[in-house]
């Protein structure tokens, strides 16, 4: 059964640093991750999509990696703002076309 | 071009009730994806329908169940409501069985049993 983990639970920043979320998951049997972004009571924003095949995607401040092999990725988020502030999510599709979450890293950027 | 569209957006329930979710894929998708996210568990994959059929269920009761219509619009219904079943329903869409690509996520209806 995959699992996949996030850490830190929870980060708080000062406006400005460059920061890095962790995501683990104990199947690498996956076709692509996903990093996903959620505001408080909304649903879920797409942020980067990287297949299993990639080993990084970037998108403006953001750039995700993959480590299929060790089950490793990481969000880096630069120059961090006040608006990045949310839950960041990642999600593995398994062989059975099964979204796998996390459980989030709950991301404050301090002004 | 319209997003995944969810409905209601809040929804309150007492105990024993039942509730009906509904949601519209992005135009041209086949498949819908349903997901709960409660307090404290993540999201948890609920359904997936592809083709008007049932493909994949994920570790829920037989209370939950849904269908697709031929217009590829879902719904989600949950018999005999229990306070644990108090949270936020995600639906997604893909453009069919065996897609590998980006999944888009409604908004969410919000379900609170009382």
């Amino acid at each position: 059964k995959q699992e996949v983990t996030q850490i830190p639970a929870a980060l708080s920043v000062p406006e400005g640093e460059n920061l890095v979320l962790n995501c683990s998951f104990t199947d690498s049997a996956i076709y692509n991750l996903q990093w996903f972004r959620q505001d408080p009571g909304k649903g879920l924003t797409s942020l980067l999509l990287i297949q299993s095949s990639q080993r990084e995607q970037t998108s403006g401040r953001l750039n995700a990696s993959l480590d299929k092999s060790s089950g490793r990725s990481t969000l880096y988020i630069a120059a961090s703002q006040p608006g990045d502030s949310a839950t960041y999510l990642c999600a593995v599709l398994g062989s059975n076309y099964k979204l796998t979450f996390g459980k989030g890293t709950l991301l404050t950027v301090n002004p | 071009e319209a997003g995944v569209t969810q409905s209601p957006t809040h929804l309150i329930k007492t105990r024993g009730q039942q509730a009906t979710l509904r949601c519209s894929p992005i135009s041209g998708h086949t498949s819908v994806y349903w997901y709960q996210q409660a307090l404290g568990l993540g999201l948890q994959f609920l359904l997936w329908y592809d083709e008007g059929e049932e493909r994949n269920r994920g570790n829920f009761p037989p209370r939950f169940s849904g269908r697709q219509f031929p217009n590829y619009s879902s719904e989600l219904n949950v018999n005999a409501l229990e306070l644990e079943d108090s949270a936020l329903y995600l639906c997604a869409s893909s453009p069919g069985q065996g897609f590998t690509g980006e999944l888009f996520f409604g908004e969410g209806s919000r379900l609170t049993v009382l």
